[in-house]
C-alpha cells in the first residue's frame, strides 16, 4: 500500500509570489493534517482536516490556507511568501485525527 | 497550553551502548496522547509509539523501551545495545483535545539528535 505522498519534493519561490503543496493520504484515512518544520525545530502545527472540513488551525497567518477533497486528498496554499516560510513542509494522514499519525516525507520549500 | 520539552539537544555513543532520551510533557488536559517519532536525514517522520494518558505500563519493543511516569509528566525513550541504524532526530510529541479528535494537532518538542558511531 502506498504511503503518504507528497508533491512536489522541492519548490523554490520568490518573495511575494504564491505557492501550492499536494498531499494525498494513505487509503482509507479521512483526516489530513499539515505542519511546518523549520531547521532545527520540530515541526509546527497548521491544519487538521477531516471528512472536508476544517477541524483545526495552529498559530500560522491567514496567508496560509488549505482544503480537502471528496478524495481526501488535500492542498496547502500560502500567500505573499515571505522567506520566513521556507520550511520543510510535511502533511501526516491518520484514521481519525488522533491515531498514529503517518507521515510524507515532505516538500522543501525554499523562498528567496 | 500544551508544551513537549526535550532538554537534550544532541547526543553521540558508540554503537551498542544503551541511550536514553528524555521528553517532559505540560498539559492541562486528563486525556491526551504521547508519541515518539523518528526522523532520518531523508526528512519523513516514522511512528515509533502512542500512549493514551491512562496506561502507564511501559512498554516494550525489540531495542526500544518507554517509560511513562504522569507523576512526573516524563514519557522516556530507551534505546538498548544501539546501532549505527539508530542514528536520526528524535520527537516525543503531545495530543490533547481528544474529545475533538484531537484537533489542535500535535505539539512536538524540539527533537533530540542522536548519533550513533561505530
Amino acid at each position: 500500500d502506498a504511503g503518504v505522498t507528497q508533491s512536489p519534493t522541492h519548490l523554490i519561490k520568490t518573495r511575494g509570489q504564491q505557492v501550492t503543496l499536494r498531499c494525498s493520504p494513505i487509503s482509507g484515512h479521512k483526516s489530513v493534517s499539515w505542519y511546518q518544520q523549520v531547521l532545527g525545530q520540530g515541526p509546527q502545527f497548521i491544519f487538521q482536516y477531516y471528512e472536508k472540513e476544517e477541524r483545526g488551525r495552529g498559530n500560522f497567518p491567514d496567508r496560509f490556507s488549505a482544503r480537502q477533497f471528496p478524495n481526501y486528498s488535500s492542498e496547502l496554499n500560502v500567500n505573499a511568501l515571505l522567506l520566513g516560510d521556507s520550511a520543510l513542509y510535511l502533511c501526516a494522514s491518520s484514521w481519525t485525527g488522533y491515531t498514529e499519525a503517518f507521515f510524507g516525507q515532505g516538500t522543501r520549500l525554499t523562498v528567496v | 497550553a500544551q508544551k513537549v520539552t526535550q532538554a537534550q539537544t544532541e547526543i553521540s555513543v558508540v554503537e551498542k551502548e544503551d541511550v536514553t532520551l528524555d521528553c517532559v510533557y505540560e498539559t492541562r488536559d486528563t486525556t491526551y496522547y504521547l508519541f515518539w517519532y523518528k526522523q532520518p536525514p531523508s526528512g519523513e517522520l516514522v511512528f515509533l509509539i502512542r500512549r493514551n494518558s491512562f496506561d502507564e505500563q511501559n512498554e516494550i519493543s525489540g531495542r526500544y523501551s518507554w517509560n511513562f511516569q504522569k507523576s512526573t509528566s516524563s514519557f522516556n525513550f530507551t534505546i538498548t545495545a544501539s546501532q549505527v541504524v539508530d542514528s536520526a532526530v528524535y520527537f516525543c510529541a503531545l495530543s490533547e483535545a481528544v474529545v475533538r479528535g484531537g484537533a489542535d494537532g500535535l505539539t512536538f518538542g524540539k527533537g533530540t539528535h542522536l548519533i550513533i558511531q561505530p
